[in-house]
């Protein structure tokens, strides 16, 4: 069973505009949550990480992502993006000490 | 500082050849992991090391998959009788310390291509 869920497969948004990209995880993973960007052929960057306390947590490159346990969301945003943002985006949680990934969400930042 | 890396960067190989693909971590760096992406999916958990000691080899897909890392740093997967679905990018993400599991430093991968 998939155990961290990205909602959006592509999310296209023009340049300056806000974006949110969607993901949700089950109880099969611990509440260690986690969000890299992988830009082309290139490894995984860590991007933040929800480990505890505060649920609004602050990134690289001007992301935040904020843990919601009620809604088991743990959704990544941006207030305002650029051309250079435009990569694949993988939540992921933990579980035993390896990495659970999501599918992917591919950010297109168009001008 | 140097970080992890990966070789070769790109290989093909023909159906039933053996592969063997080769991760350097940071120096110092404890933990090691294998994952394998597929063509539009996230990284899928392969095997993990601590120190020398495979710990969690669950994530193998078959027996034709060898991980090793027999001194506790360099680490090489090994996939022998290639299939097409062994098709994938091969990443393998180092972690500095025991208890710090989840804080993992990617490699750029392997695109293994098998034709």
């Amino acid at each position: 069973a998939q155990s961290v869920t990205q909602l959006d497969s592509q999310v296209p948004v023009f340049e300056e505009a806000p974006v949110e990209l969607r993901c949700n995880y089950s109880s099969s993973v611990s509440v260690y949550l986690f969000w890299y960007v992988q830009y082309p052929n290139q490894g995984l960057q860590l991007l933040l990480k929800y480990l505890s306390g505060s649920t609004l947590v602050k990134g690289i490159n001007g992301f935040e992502a904020e843990f919601n346990k009620s809604q088991t969301s743990f959704h990544l945003r941006k207030p305002s993006v650029h051309i250079s943002d435009t990569a694949e985006y993988f939540c992921a949680g933990g579980q035993g000490g390896k990495l659970i990934f999501g599918q992917g969400t591919e950010l297109s930042v168009k001008p | 500082g140097a970080g992890v890396s990966q070789s070769p960067r790109y290989k093909v190989a023909k159906r039933g050849q053996d592969v063997a693909l080769r991760c350097d971590p940071i120096s110092g760096h404890v933990s090691l992991f294998w994952y394998q992406q597929a063509l539009g999916q996230g990284p899928e958990f392969l095997t993990y090391f601590q120190n020398e000691a495979q710990l969690d080899k669950s994530g193998l897909p078959s027996d034709r998959f060898f991980a090793e890392r027999p001194e506790g740093s360099v680490s090489t997967l090994k996939i022998q009788r290639t299939q097409q679905e062994d098709s994938a990018v091969y990443l393998c993400a180092s972690v500095p310390h025991w208890g710090s599991s989840y804080e993992q430093y990617f490699g750029p991968g392997t695109r293994l291509t098998v034709t």
